[in-house]
């Protein structure tokens, strides 16, 4: 079975401020992905950025980057220029590469943007 | 749809009453997932579908828990004689296809709260 771990609880950033949040997972597969998704609270949730295994490359979308370590079986989101409306909880996720596969979603951090 | 639909968005009920839960995926997703988030946690799998077929049921807690999507489209949830234990975030999740490199849109979920 895969698991999952963020482990901080609470993050709290300045605006425009960068901020790191940092999650590992643990797995015997090989093929797989990773997510992070953002629940602001609204209680959405909303797929933030996405990174394929077999990828060396490290995703990017806009403000969001992931530094993704296979061997170490790591995949932290970095946000750069922070903005309040990037409060929210922030949870990291896996999936395997077989059909139907499920989402394994981390506790989750709460990030805080403070002005 | 433009997105996928969950109805209610709030449900509360006594402890022993039954409820059902429903969600309407985007209209071109044959694969369909729910979930169930406690509060301050990640969503955890509960089942999928593909298209009418429901392949894995094994993140059911209980007997009690029932899923189907008779026509492979809307989905139901129901909960037999609800129990406190079950108050949480129901979410359903579509994607276009099984093994769909992950691209799982969510609903904005039921909260349920049993008293």
């Amino acid at each position: 079975a895969q698991t999952v771990t963020q482990s901080q609880p609470e993050m709290s950033v300045q605006e425009a401020e960068t901020v790191t949040l940092s999650c590992t997972y643990d797995t015997s597969e090989n093929n797989y992905y990773l997510f992070w998704y953002k629940q602001p609270p609204s209680r959405q949730m909303i797929l933030v950025i996405r990174q394929e295994a077999y990828k060396q490359q490290n995703a990017t979308e806009n403000r969001f980057s992931v530094n993704f370590q296979k061997a170490a079986k790591s995949f932290s989101l970095k946000i750069s220029d922070s903005q309040l409306g990037d409060t929210a909880m922030y949870f990291c996720a896996f999936m395997k590469e077989t059909s139907g596969s499920r989402l394994t979603f981390g506790e989750g951090t709460q990030l805080t943007v403070n002005p | 749809g433009a997105g996928v639909s969950q109805s209610p968005r709030y449900k509360v009920t006594k402890r022993g009453q039954d409820v059902t839960l429903r969600c309407d995926p985007i209209s071109s997703h044959a694969t369909l997932y729910w979930y169930q988030q406690a509060l301050g946690q990640g969503p955890e799998f509960l089942t999928y579908f593909n298209y009418e077929a429901q392949p894995d049921k094994s993140g059911l807690p209980s007997d009690r828990f029932s899923a189907e999507r008779p026509e492979g489209s809307i989905s139901t949830l129901t909960i037999q004689r609800t129990e406190q234990r079950d108050s949480a975030m129901y979410r359903c999740a579509s994607s276009l296809r099984e093994a769909s490199r992950g691209e799982q849109f969510f609903g904005p979920g039921t909260r349920l709260t049993v008293l």
